[in-house]
């Protein structure tokens, strides 16, 4: 079983949907990470938390340790999100989910 | 300009040869990374460094080699390139372990 779960594997979404990833993961940590990774491969961190919510525009991530699962929502989703979300988790190194591919259409 | 850069975006090298990929960064980030990415798994830690000459194995070391001579520099080596070995190499740096990460553009490389 991998230590990082996302899902779902792929999301399809219209413009304008609420859009929610989900991350859970099986061991302590002392810090989570979103990325996102485009179409073109590049990797971009998006935020890193270790308690409560933060906010960044129409992203939204949210943790609860003592679950050990986190969200990344996305408000009014656009084709420009169309991208690859990973969720990383800090144990001594970080720990990397396998990604959410999301494809959002006109 | 500011940042962190990697070459070459693309390799194409046979079985057997020895390739190096280049990773720099300018900020003075004491931390530097290198993953790989394959379909299937999430990115996976090659080798890490700390600061200079200081360097450590992660999850998958086997096959390759790092060295870390200058703070700015991390470049992997692939000591004998095999086919299992293609794959997307992404280096990385961080201020510290518990400060964000940024990664570079990644390196494409397919070995025939």
């Amino acid at each position: 079983k991998n230590e990082v779960e996302q899902s779902p594997q792929n999301l399809t979404a219209q413009e304008g949907e609420f859009i929610t990833i989900n991350c859970s993961y099986s061991v302590g940590i002392s810090a989570l990470h979103w990325l996102q990774q485009h179409p073109g491969g590049g990797i971009v961190s998006l935020f890193m938390l270790s308690s409560g919510k933060k906010k960044h525009g129409r992203l939204i991530a949210t943790i609860n340790i003592q679950e050990k699962h986190s969200s990344l929502h996305i408000t009014a989703s656009h084709p420009r999100d169309s991208a690859v979300y990973i969720c990383a988790v800090r144990v001594d190194k970080l720990i990397f989910g396998t990604g959410t591919r999301l494809q959002v259409f006109p | 300009d500011a940042g962190i850069t990697q070459s070459p975006r693309y390799k194409i090298t046979e079985t057997g040869r020895q390739v190096t990929l280049m990773c720099h960064q300018t900020w003075s980030h004491s931390y530097m990374f290198w993953y790989r990415q394959d379909l299937g798994h999430g990115l996976r830690l090659i080798y890490y460094s700390a600061a200079a000459d200081i360097t450590d194995k992660g999850e998958v070391p086997d096959g390759y080699v790092v060295s870390r001579s200058k703070t700015e520099n991390f470049p992997l080596t692939l000591e004998s390139a095999t086919r299992s070995q293609t794959s997307v190499y992404f280096c990385a740096s961080s201020e510290s372990i518990g400060r964000g990460y940024t990664f570079g553009s990644g390196t494409r490389l397919t070995v025939v």
